[in-house]
């Protein structure tokens, strides 16, 4: 089925370790963003793609990194993961229905 | 800079009453508004834009620009209408968006 899709769905680090949140579309869309989900906090833009070959900080942007690897996938990296990275992380791409189409989400716990 | 406002966290309601979601918005420009839902277990999705100004599943939502807000109405409230609502911003050309923090409905029957 077309549209987002995001690897793990659930992951349990400890602090200190490294890992990448992989997500891919294939609805051919230019632009792709990383949320982060916290409860009260709403959802916030860590980084974003407006095109392959770019990327930009968003509001949240400390603790990441990000690779636009080609027009298909975006990727987050924690490179030293903190409990408060403890998130839900969302993948989205801009579509021209529906303005963000999200991914399923990537439940991440950093103990 | 782009601020978008949901003052509560959790609306309650009986099945039947009309539910009314308040998002308000700081934006110097002419923007774009947008409701989303998140149902349980299920992706955010779009429920409305105010350009198209049409009815989603009951709900309606006007955008006032004298009063910046997007409130999100629904005359007669459902059970399954119970999610996470975000209401959302987007500024002129191609500028991410910005959510509000999320109400939380909850429909009782």
């Amino acid at each position: 089925n077309a549209g987002v899709t995001q690897t793990p769905k659930f992951q349990v680090l400890k602090t200190g370790q490294s890992m990448t949140l992989q997500c891919a579309q294939d609805m051919n869309h230019n632009s792709m963003y990383w949320y982060r989900q916290d409860p009260g906090m709403g959802l916030r833009l860590i980084y974003y793609s407006a095109s392959e070959g770019t990327t930009d900080k968003g509001e949240v942007p400390n603790g990441y990194n990000v690779s636009r690897l080609n027009k298909r996938e975006f990727s987050l990296r924690l490179e030293s993961a903190a409990p408060s990275q403890t998130s839900v992380y969302f993948c989205a791409s801009d579509s021209p229905n529906e303005k963000l189409f999200f991914g399923s989400g990537t439940q991440l716990s950093v103990l | 800079a782009q601020r978008v406002t949901q003052p509560e966290k959790l609306l309650s309601v009986f099945k039947g009453a009309p539910v009314e979601l308040k998002c308000n918005y700081s934006y110097s420009g002419s923007p774009e508004l947008f409701w989303y839902v998140q149902y349980s277990r299920q992706r955010l999705q779009l429920l409305l834009r105010h350009i198209s100004r049409e009815s989603i599943k009951g709900f309606t939502a006007d955008l006032n620009k004298g009063e910046t807000s997007f409130h999100l109405k629904k005359p007669f409230a459902q059970e399954e209408d119970s999610a996470m609502y975000y209401c959302a911003l987007s500024g002129v050309g191609n500028t991410p968006l910005v959510f509000g923090k999320g109400t939380r409905l909850s429909v009782i029957a």
